[in-house]
Protein backbone atom coordinates (compact mmCIF):
# COMPACT_ATOMS: atom_id res chain seq x y z
CA UNK A 1 0.00 0.00 0.00
CA UNK A 2 1.69 3.36 -1.33
CA UNK A 3 -1.30 5.55 -0.46
CA UNK A 4 -1.10 8.74 1.88
CA UNK A 5 -4.75 9.60 2.44
CA UNK A 6 -6.28 13.06 3.78
CA UNK A 7 -9.28 13.89 5.12
CA UNK A 8 -11.55 15.88 4.28
CA UNK A 9 -11.33 16.32 1.01
CA UNK A 10 -12.71 19.84 0.74
CA UNK A 11 -13.16 21.47 4.17
CA UNK A 12 -15.39 25.57 4.44
CA UNK A 13 -14.70 27.23 8.23
CA UNK A 14 -15.43 30.69 9.44
CA UNK A 15 -12.45 32.96 10.66
CA UNK A 16 -13.67 32.09 13.98
CA UNK A 17 -13.77 27.96 13.54
CA UNK A 18 -11.46 25.58 15.24
CA UNK A 19 -11.48 22.44 12.86
CA UNK A 20 -8.78 19.78 11.95
CA UNK A 21 -6.81 18.21 8.62
CA UNK A 22 -6.03 14.53 9.38
CA UNK A 23 -3.42 12.34 7.01
CA UNK A 24 -2.68 8.63 7.24
CA UNK A 25 -0.31 6.41 5.77
CA UNK A 26 0.61 2.77 6.00
CA UNK A 27 3.89 2.44 4.72
CA UNK A 28 5.83 2.74 7.93
CA UNK A 29 7.70 6.13 7.05
CA UNK A 30 8.83 8.06 9.92
CA UNK A 31 8.58 11.31 8.01
CA UNK A 32 5.77 13.56 7.42
CA UNK A 33 5.40 16.65 5.81
CA UNK A 34 2.37 19.59 5.53
CA UNK A 35 2.52 21.56 2.73
CA UNK A 36 0.65 24.42 1.75
CA UNK A 37 -0.22 25.23 -1.80
CA UNK A 38 -1.84 28.03 -3.28
CA UNK A 39 -3.47 28.55 -6.87
CA UNK A 40 -0.99 28.42 -9.98
CA UNK A 41 1.71 28.13 -6.98
CA UNK A 42 4.37 25.04 -6.28
CA UNK A 43 3.80 23.73 -2.59
CA UNK A 44 5.67 24.99 0.12
CA UNK A 45 6.83 23.19 3.04
CA UNK A 46 5.17 24.46 6.50
CA UNK A 47 6.28 21.46 8.70
CA UNK A 48 8.15 18.07 8.71
CA UNK A 49 7.77 15.63 11.40
CA UNK A 50 10.62 12.58 11.99
CA UNK A 51 9.82 9.90 14.37
CA UNK A 52 7.08 11.50 15.66
CA UNK A 53 8.49 14.71 16.76
CA UNK A 54 8.24 18.31 14.97
CA UNK A 55 11.98 18.43 12.98
CA UNK A 56 10.89 21.86 10.77
CA UNK A 57 8.51 24.40 11.01
CA UNK A 58 8.69 26.81 8.00
CA UNK A 59 7.78 29.90 10.49
CA UNK A 60 4.56 28.94 9.98
CA UNK A 61 2.01 31.27 12.20
CA UNK A 62 0.74 29.48 15.17
CA UNK A 63 -2.87 29.65 13.94
CA UNK A 64 -1.37 25.99 12.37
CA UNK A 65 -0.53 23.53 14.71
CA UNK A 66 0.71 20.31 13.61
CA UNK A 67 0.20 17.40 15.70
CA UNK A 68 2.02 13.21 15.21
CA UNK A 69 0.29 10.79 17.84
CA UNK A 70 1.35 8.08 16.15
CA UNK A 71 3.72 7.19 13.22
CA UNK A 72 0.96 6.50 10.84
CA UNK A 73 -1.16 9.79 11.86
CA UNK A 74 -0.18 13.65 11.21
CA UNK A 75 -2.74 16.21 11.80
CA UNK A 76 -3.00 19.93 11.58
CA UNK A 77 -5.41 22.10 13.66
CA UNK A 78 -6.64 24.99 12.31
CA UNK A 79 -7.55 28.08 14.69
CA UNK A 80 -8.97 31.75 13.73
CA UNK A 81 -7.63 31.46 10.11
CA UNK A 82 -7.66 34.24 7.54
CA UNK A 83 -9.55 33.78 4.05
CA UNK A 84 -5.62 33.99 2.64
CA UNK A 85 -5.03 30.90 4.47
CA UNK A 86 -7.51 29.36 1.77
CA UNK A 87 -5.45 26.78 -0.34
CA UNK A 88 -4.86 22.91 -0.77
CA UNK A 89 -3.31 21.58 1.80
CA UNK A 90 -0.77 18.59 1.31
CA UNK A 91 0.39 15.94 3.51
CA UNK A 92 3.75 13.88 2.37
CA UNK A 93 5.72 10.92 3.90
CA UNK A 94 8.85 9.52 2.90
CA UNK A 95 11.17 6.39 4.87
CA UNK A 96 12.50 9.09 6.87
CA UNK A 97 14.16 12.88 6.89
CA UNK A 98 18.05 11.36 7.24
CA UNK A 99 18.89 10.67 4.08
CA UNK A 100 16.29 12.48 2.64
CA UNK A 101 17.84 12.83 -0.30
CA UNK A 102 17.87 9.11 -1.11
CA UNK A 103 14.23 8.32 -0.55
CA UNK A 104 11.16 9.88 -2.81
CA UNK A 105 8.17 11.30 -1.28
CA UNK A 106 4.44 10.16 -1.30
CA UNK A 107 1.94 12.62 -1.54
CA UNK A 108 -1.94 12.32 -0.82
CA UNK A 109 -4.20 14.27 -2.83
CA UNK A 110 -4.71 17.17 -0.31
CA UNK A 111 -7.76 19.02 1.37
CA UNK A 112 -8.86 22.06 -0.52
CA UNK A 113 -9.34 24.23 2.53
CA UNK A 114 -11.81 27.44 2.01
CA UNK A 115 -11.76 30.21 4.78
CA UNK A 116 -14.79 32.64 4.65
CA UNK B 1 21.29 27.46 -1.99
CA UNK B 2 21.29 25.03 -4.73
CA UNK B 3 18.48 25.95 -6.97
CA UNK B 4 16.83 25.09 -10.36
CA UNK B 5 15.21 26.81 -13.39
CA UNK B 6 12.80 25.26 -15.76
CA UNK B 7 10.99 26.82 -18.62
CA UNK B 8 7.59 28.00 -17.75
CA UNK B 9 5.71 25.84 -20.11
CA UNK B 10 6.41 22.70 -23.01
CA UNK B 11 3.73 21.60 -25.25
CA UNK B 12 3.81 18.11 -27.27
CA UNK B 13 1.95 15.42 -29.51
CA UNK B 14 0.62 12.60 -27.83
CA UNK B 15 2.99 9.44 -28.91
CA UNK B 16 6.22 11.60 -29.43
CA UNK B 17 8.97 11.91 -26.83
CA UNK B 18 9.24 14.86 -24.38
CA UNK B 19 12.84 16.31 -22.86
CA UNK B 20 12.09 18.50 -19.91
CA UNK B 21 15.32 20.51 -19.53
CA UNK B 22 16.22 21.51 -15.89
CA UNK B 23 19.55 24.01 -15.18
CA UNK B 24 21.01 23.84 -11.96
CA UNK B 25 24.13 25.65 -12.37
CA UNK B 26 25.05 25.64 -8.15
CA UNK B 27 24.07 21.68 -8.00
CA UNK B 28 26.65 20.45 -5.06
CA UNK B 29 28.41 17.16 -5.10
CA UNK B 30 26.14 15.38 -2.76
CA UNK B 31 22.84 17.00 -4.00
CA UNK B 32 20.44 14.50 -5.70
CA UNK B 33 18.09 15.36 -8.88
CA UNK B 34 14.65 14.68 -8.31
CA UNK B 35 11.45 15.30 -10.66
CA UNK B 36 7.97 15.25 -9.23
CA UNK B 37 5.05 16.34 -11.44
CA UNK B 38 1.45 17.41 -10.32
CA UNK B 39 -1.24 15.97 -12.24
CA UNK B 40 -4.29 18.33 -12.28
CA UNK B 41 -6.31 18.02 -9.08
CA UNK B 42 -3.69 16.18 -7.86
CA UNK B 43 -0.89 15.99 -5.30
CA UNK B 44 2.47 15.85 -6.44
CA UNK B 45 3.86 12.42 -7.99
CA UNK B 46 7.66 11.11 -7.66
CA UNK B 47 8.42 10.28 -11.50
CA UNK B 48 12.64 9.50 -10.72
CA UNK B 49 15.75 10.45 -8.56
CA UNK B 50 19.74 10.38 -9.97
CA UNK B 51 22.97 11.42 -8.65
CA UNK B 52 25.16 11.23 -11.48
CA UNK B 53 24.83 8.30 -13.51
CA UNK B 54 21.40 8.34 -16.00
CA UNK B 55 18.84 6.39 -14.59
CA UNK B 56 15.75 4.87 -16.03
CA UNK B 57 12.08 3.28 -14.57
CA UNK B 58 8.59 2.64 -15.81
CA UNK B 59 7.82 6.48 -15.58
CA UNK B 60 10.46 8.09 -17.65
CA UNK B 61 14.60 8.51 -17.82
CA UNK B 62 16.48 10.92 -16.22
CA UNK B 63 19.48 12.10 -18.30
CA UNK B 64 22.40 13.73 -16.38
CA UNK B 65 24.88 15.99 -17.87
CA UNK B 66 28.84 15.59 -17.67
CA UNK B 67 29.42 18.75 -15.41
CA UNK B 68 25.72 17.86 -13.13
CA UNK B 69 24.78 21.32 -13.57
CA UNK B 70 21.37 20.32 -15.72
CA UNK B 71 19.27 17.48 -16.16
CA UNK B 72 16.65 16.40 -18.79
CA UNK B 73 13.45 14.32 -18.06
CA UNK B 74 12.60 12.37 -20.79
CA UNK B 75 9.04 10.87 -21.30
CA UNK B 76 9.39 8.35 -24.24
CA UNK B 77 5.56 8.38 -25.65
CA UNK B 78 3.60 11.18 -24.08
CA UNK B 79 -0.06 10.78 -23.72
CA UNK B 80 -2.77 12.59 -22.90
CA UNK B 81 -2.22 11.59 -19.20
CA UNK B 82 1.16 13.24 -18.86
CA UNK B 83 -0.11 16.52 -19.22
CA UNK B 84 1.31 17.87 -15.70
CA UNK B 85 3.11 20.53 -13.86
CA UNK B 86 7.05 18.68 -13.53
CA UNK B 87 8.93 19.95 -11.12
CA UNK B 88 12.85 19.00 -10.83
CA UNK B 89 14.00 19.75 -6.95
CA UNK B 90 17.42 19.23 -5.40
CA UNK B 91 18.05 17.46 -2.43
CA UNK B 92 21.29 17.43 -0.71
CA UNK B 93 22.10 17.60 2.98
CA UNK B 94 20.20 21.02 3.68
CA UNK B 95 17.10 19.20 5.21
CA UNK B 96 15.27 22.23 5.20
CA UNK B 97 16.13 23.08 1.58
CA UNK B 98 15.30 19.52 0.59
CA UNK B 99 11.59 20.32 0.19
CA UNK B 100 11.50 23.38 -1.42
CA UNK B 101 9.73 22.99 -5.03
CA UNK B 102 10.57 25.57 -8.08
CA UNK B 103 7.82 26.94 -10.67
CA UNK B 104 8.08 23.75 -12.19
CA UNK B 105 7.43 23.34 -16.37
CA UNK B 106 3.63 22.96 -17.81
CA UNK B 107 3.75 20.03 -20.07
CA UNK B 108 0.82 20.12 -22.81
CA UNK B 109 0.17 17.14 -24.25
CA UNK B 110 -1.86 17.69 -27.85
CA UNK B 111 -4.03 15.03 -29.27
Amino acid sequence: DTEVTQTPKHLVMGMTNKKSLKCEQHMGHRAMYWYKQKAKKPPELMFVYSYEKLSINESVPSRFSPECPNSSLLNLHLHALQPEDSALYLCASSQALAGAPLYEQYFGPGTRLTVT
Amino acid sequence: DAKTTQPNSMESNEEEPVHLPCNHSTISGTDYIHWYRQLPSQGPEYVIHGLTSNVNNRMASLAIAEDRKSSTLILHRATLRDAAVYYCILRGSNYGQNFVFGPGTRLSVLP
